[in-house]
């Protein structure tokens, strides 16, 4: 596609309920990122994918979290048994290859709501 | 480990005044530095990016930043701002093996521009 897509736009879930997010990154784009957004905190690196493999998981918060992509394409980020401190904004962004200096370019994010 | 320090959360310009937004970093090596603008319910938009040579390295925008390896700063300048300009702003290191496998933000500054 033309830029990264992620849906949902928005997601409210209650807590303890798990969550699925996907993003789409850019055709051809074998470098895959997840961050998250807080509140006032920055963004969080969460785990990168090169192609279907993911080198670098470190910034998962908990074992709830996992991500996976398959096809080189199409990577999901799950929660499970979420909490209200998950609420966040969560970025993916994708680039041609591992490399930081290509740049990345990212999609405009899935809003979680835990109530 | 790399790290990113943006020291002002919240930063108020007049239109037409100048702009410096601060960033200090934690590398070792030669780091790789990126700004990065977000306006409201857009995504993650790359305004500049630095690697190497010439340390003013200019940007989209009208944006310039210096990068001073004895301060390590990366300081972000636009010399009449505008309007438009009102939103936040990132800096990033490039981070993990050789620099090169992925980002690590800065909490941004948030600017607000007054006519």
């Amino acid at each position: 596609g033309a830029g990264v897509s992620q849906s949902p736009s928005n997601k409210v879930t209650e807590k303890g309920k798990d969550v699925e997010l996907r993003c789409d990154p850019i055709s051809g784009h074998t470098a895959l990122y997840w961050y998250r957004q807080s509140l006032g905190q920055g963004l969080e690196f969460l785990i990168y994918f090169q192609g279907n493999s993911a080198p670098d998981k470190s910034g998962l918060p908990s074992d709830r979290f996992s991500a996976e992509r398959t096809g080189g394409s199409v990577s999901t980020l799950t929660i499970q048994r979420t909490q209200q401190e998950d609420s966040a904004v969560y970025l993916c962004a994708s680039s041609l290859v591992v490399r930081a200096n290509y740049g990345y370019t990212f999609g405009s994010g899935t809003r979680l709501t835990v109530v | 480990a790399q790290s990113v320090t943006q020291p002002d959360i919240h930063i108020t310009v007049s239109e037409g005044a100048s702009l410096e937004l601060r960033c200090n970093y934690s590398y070792g090596a030669t780091p790789y530095l990126f700004w990065y603008v977000q306006s409201p319910g857009q995504g993650l938009q790359l305004l500049l990016k630095y690697f190497s040579g010439d340390t003013l390295v200019q940007g989209i925008k009208g944006f310039e930043a210096e990068f001073k390896r004895s301060q390590s700063s990366f300081n972000l300048r636009k010399p009449s701002v505008h309007w438009s300009d009102a939103a936040e702003y990132f800096c990033a290191v490039g981070a993990g093996s050789g620099g090169y496998n992925k980002l690590i933000f800065g909490a941004g500054t948030r600017l607000a521009v007054h006519p």
